[in-house]
């Protein structure tokens, strides 16, 4: 039940393009729903988070969408651009959990100009 | 600046020999993380610290021991009894879950070559 599976594993993207990527989590008491960004040789950053009680959230050009239903929820970069190529997470926590975040497996973006 | 440094970014080991990788925050965080990232599978948890001197194991934690002495450090071992140690290791560090968001904050991460 802990488990959060995302997709595509990897994602080639025209510069000005919709990137999106996909998550789907199991467990029901997850109610935070971050996005981490990770450049190469670099840690990952929070990029944008969202919580159960909103749908979507709009940071700039990344947008979460929440489907509570369905147990999915999914990042989507608009305008994309070359120094957008990184590798995304998701990740879901249960509030109060000392183990902190699960993480999807990652998504490697690739941006051609 | 505040910020999460891991030394060293690079480490190499031969079979067989335990290894110890740094971590030091200067953020004031109260809970610690150590994961590991292997291509394709995301981050696994190895072992989380909430408070000094104490510690829990994560999903993967055989094969490791980390220690929580001081509030600004935790240290990772990794033991020779770990099977497949080649890998990315990533600190992390929050302020306690459940207090208001808590995002984690990374490292730069070493990168262990065991041969």
């Amino acid at each position: 039940q802990q488990q959060v599976k995302q997709s595509p594993q990897s994602l080639i993207v025209q510069k000005g393009g919709i990137s999106i990527i996909n998550c789907a989590y199991e467990n029901t008491a997850f109610d935070y729903f971050p996005w981490y960004q990770q450049f190469p040789g670099k840690g990952p950053a929070l990029l944008i988070a969202i919580r159960p009680d909103v749908s979507e959230k709009k940071e700039g050009r990344f947008t979460i969408s929440f489907n509570k239903s369905a147990k999915q929820f999914s990042l989507h970069i608009m305008d994309s651009q070359p120094g957008d190529s990184a590798t995304y997470f998701c990740a879901a926590s249960n509030t109060g959990s000392a183990r902190q975040l699960t993480f999807g497996s990652g998504t490697q973006l690739t941006v051609l100009p | 600046d505040g910020g999460i440094t891991q030394s060293p970014k690079y480490l190499f080991r031969k079979e067989g020999q335990n290894v110890t990788l740094s971590c030091e925050q200067n953020l004031n965080h109260d809970a610690m993380y150590w994961y590991r990232q292997d291509p394709g599978q995301g981050l696994r948890l190895i072992y989380y610290s909430q408070i000094v001197n104490d510690f829990q194991k994560g999903d993967i934690a055989e094969g490791y021991s980390v220690s929580r002495e001081k509030k600004e450090s935790f240290p990772l071992t990794v033991t020779s009894a770990q099977k497949n140690p080649t890998a990315f290791y990533l600190c992390a560090s929050s302020i306690l879950p459940g207090v208001g968001n808590s995002p984690l904050h990374f490292g730069n991460g070493t990168r262990l070559t065991v041969t």
